[in-house]
């Protein structure tokens, strides 16, 4: 079973403030990259998928990018706003299915 | 609008019953998921489907069962075998065969033993 690990668990952040989360993966055999976004009782919404190494790709005030001889991609927001509250979930590409990190839930502060 | 229903959104099951959790969608998708979580955890793969009539295991199959008798549906059949149930679980569709899409998810279905 592919591994893939997000960290931070969890982050507090104030209003305003620009933060990012990793997500570390297997890079042998690398297909596609995915993160997600998931409020709280709502359905994960797709937000990026990353497939080339160097990738970097943009909506809004959130921005990811990808390294995949090293086996890692970031997520950054810039100007947390309350809004932004969520679990933050990466997703690994493996042949058949995803396979996804425990996630990282941010709240931020107003 | 297209989208994936999942219900019931709350499910109770007493001891040694087999229930079943409903997965609907109308975005004309191939593949099929099931995933259960965990507090702490990712999601882990129970079951998928990428085409009508077939279905393959995934990680933590045991106790569980499913069908895919048409291409809109998925349900999932938690057995009195899986000894610990209570978890959420979600479903989810995509474009079969493929890592450049992501998948679409159902809102989920809390299942708690009583």
């Amino acid at each position: 079973i592919l591994n893939v690990e997000q960290s931070p668990q969890s982050l507090h952040v104030q209003e305003g403030d620009s933060t990012n989360f990793t997500c570390s993966f297997p890079s042998s055999n690398f297909y596609a990259l995915h993160w997600y976004r998931w409020e709280t009782a709502k359905s994960p919404e797709a937000l990026f998928v990353m497939t080339l190494n160097g990738d970097e790709k943009k909506k809004g005030r959130i921005s990811a990018t990808l390294n995949t001889k090293e086996g890692y991609s970031y997520l950054y927001i810039k100007g947390s706003q309350p809004e932004d509250s969520a679990t933050y979930l990466c997703a690994f590409w493996d042949n058949n299915d995803m396979r996804f990190g425990a996630g990282t839930r941010l709240t931020v502060k107003p | 609008d297209g989208g994936i229903t999942q219900s019931p959104k709350y499910l109770f099951r007493k001891e040694g019953q087999n229930v079943t959790l409903s997965c609907e969608q109308n975005l004309n998708h191939d593949a099929m998921y099931w995933y259960r979580q965990d507090p702490g955890q990712g999601l882990r793969l129970i079951y998928y489907s990428q085409i009508v009539n077939d279905f393959q295991k995934g990680d933590i199959a045991e106790g569980y069962s499913v069908s895919r008798e048409k291409k809109e549906s998925f349900p999932l059949t938690v057995t009195s075998a899986q000894k610990n149930p209570t978890a959420f679980y979600l479903c989810a569709s995509s474009i079969v065969g493929t890592g450049n899409y992501g998948y679409t998810f159902g809102s989920g279905t809390r299942l708690t033993v009583v």
